[in-house]
């Protein structure tokens, strides 16, 4: 069974600093990929990054990079130059690459605050 | 293009009351997962379908029946709701032939009240 667990239930950060979110993650399966999604207060879900397992270098994208730590199974999110508009929940989750359902196993998330 | 769309958005039931959750998508993705949410929870899994006819269970499939009769839509059952259902329950689809590799495309959730 995979298995994330995300340890800050909430965190602040000033307007235009970085900030990381933690994530650690547990799985048996050689081959797997992350994903970091953003929820703001409206309750869509909003895909920000992907990490795969075999992938040589961090993801990035935009103010969003992804620190992946394989042998730490870790793979947290930095947000650069942090905005009012990041204040949200963000969830990272798990995928199975190696079956054939491409199940997303979920962390309980880490509500951001960004403070002017 | 709507993406993933969901009927009802809200609901309130009353205890042993059935009803349909509703999920269309439109972007021919394989793959269709239905979702609850709970506060302090994050997102777990009820029932998820790889195709047209098929269906399988999630992590949390008690109380729930679910149906993909088309490929297009993906419907989730509630046969005898109870308290324990109030929820947030996210529909989402994907296909690995398209964009991100394995990216799950959220609909807007329906908020379900059970009494």
């Amino acid at each position: 069974a995979q298995k994330i667990t995300q340890t800050q239930p909430g965190m602040f950060v000033q307007e235009k600093e970085a900030v990381t979110l933690d994530c650690t993650y547990d799985t048996s399966d050689p081959s797997y990929g992350l994903f970091w999604y953003k929820q703001p207060s409206s309750g869509e879900m909003i895909f920000l990054i992907y990490q795969g397992s075999y992938d040589q270098q961090n993801a990035t994208e935009g103010r969003y990079s992804l620190n992946f730590q394989k042998a730490r199974k870790s793979a947290n999110l930095v947000i650069s130059a942090s905005q009012l508009g990041d204040s949200a929940m963000y969830f990272c989750a798990i995928e199975n690459s190696g079956g054939s359902n491409y199940k997303l196993t979920f962390g309980k998330g880490t509500l951001l605050t960004v403070n002017p | 293009n709507a993406g993933v769309t969901q009927t009802p958005k809200f609901r309130v039931l009353k205890t042993g009351q059935s009803m349909t959750l509703l999920c269309a998508q439109d972007m021919n993705h394989e793959y269709m997962y239905w979702y609850r949410q709970d506060p302090g929870m994050g997102l777990r899994l009820i029932h998820y379908s790889v195709g047209e006819g098929t269906t399988a269970k999630g992590e949390v499939p008690d109380g729930y029946n679910v149906s993909r009769l088309k490929k297009q839509n993906f419907l989730l059952g509630l046969e005898s709701a109870a308290p324990s259902q109030t929820s947030v329950y996210f529909c989402a689809s994907s296909s690995p032939l398209s964009g991100h590799p394995y990216e799950q495309y959220f609909g807007p959730g329906t908020r379900l009240t059970v009494t």
